[in-house]
């Protein structure tokens, strides 16, 4: 079965600070990954997917950046966090059904603290 | 632009008893997928429900089923014997069948479970 990890669990980080949040995929190949930022009380924004190995897209323009360097692999970083960065992080992965995508499952989540 | 509009905020239910959420959308698209996800304070999201725009019968999941009104760009949620466990902040989300960058969510009914 699959299994997706996220780490850390929690982060309370410096304004200014640099940020690494890693994801990875266990039980499958090929996913399509996501991050997606939940604020305080709110639904959830996509920052980025990735359908391959060094492909990316970003959905809004922002602070953060995403590499995949492995196909399970998915990394979110920062070079410098700022306070709006604060939030719930989750990635999320799917695979191609019947050549579309098909439904999403989700990580347990990070909670980033920047102050 | 797709989007998806849960209006009611907050929710409360006897336990055993059943509570509907309701959430509209709005596509000008034909085939697209409809989903439920379940975020309870440990903050993972949990699919409850999938539902595929081009299937008329209504999907069930054991004591979850939902009311598809594609016309009416409806998807409701209706929890049958409601328990405690049940408690969370439900999400209603949309996803394009051949679009695999995103699902866009509402912002969420927190349910409440009263014993």
């Amino acid at each position: 079965s699959q299994t997706i990890h996220q780490w850390p669990a929690t982060l309370v980080q410096p304004v200014g600070s640099p940020l690494s949040l890693e994801c990875t995929v266990e039980g499958t190949s090929n996913p399509n990954l996501y991050w997606y930022r939940q604020a305080a009380g709110r639904g959830l924004q996509l920052l980025f997917y990735s359908v391959g190995i060094g492909q990316i897209s970003s959905e809004v323009p922002q602070n953060l950046s995403a590499s995949r360097p492995q196909d399970r692999q998915f990394i979110l970083s920062s070079k410098k966090l700022l306070l709006s960065d604060s939030g719930f992080y989750l990635c999320a992965w799917s695979v191609f059904l019947r050549g579309a995508a098909d439904t999403q499952y989700f990580g347990p989540g990070t909670r980033l603290t920047v102050l | 632009a797709q989007t998806v509009t849960q209006s009611q905020p907050e929710m409360s239910v006897q336990e055993a008893e059943t509570v509907t959420l309701s959430c509209t959308y709005d596509t000008s698209e034909s085939d697209y997928y409809l989903f439920w996800y379940k975020q309870p304070p440990s903050r993972q999201m949990i699919l409850v429900i999938r539902q595929e725009a081009y299937k008329q019968q209504n999907a069930t999941e054991n004591r979850f089923s939902v009311n598809f009104q594609k016309a009416a760009k409806s998807f409701s949620l209706k929890i049958s014997d409601s328990q405690l466990g049940d408690a969370a902040m439900y999400f209603c989300a949309y996803g394009l069948v051949f679009g695999n960058e995103k699902l866009t969510f509402g912002t969420g009914t927190r349910l409440t479970i009263i014993p």
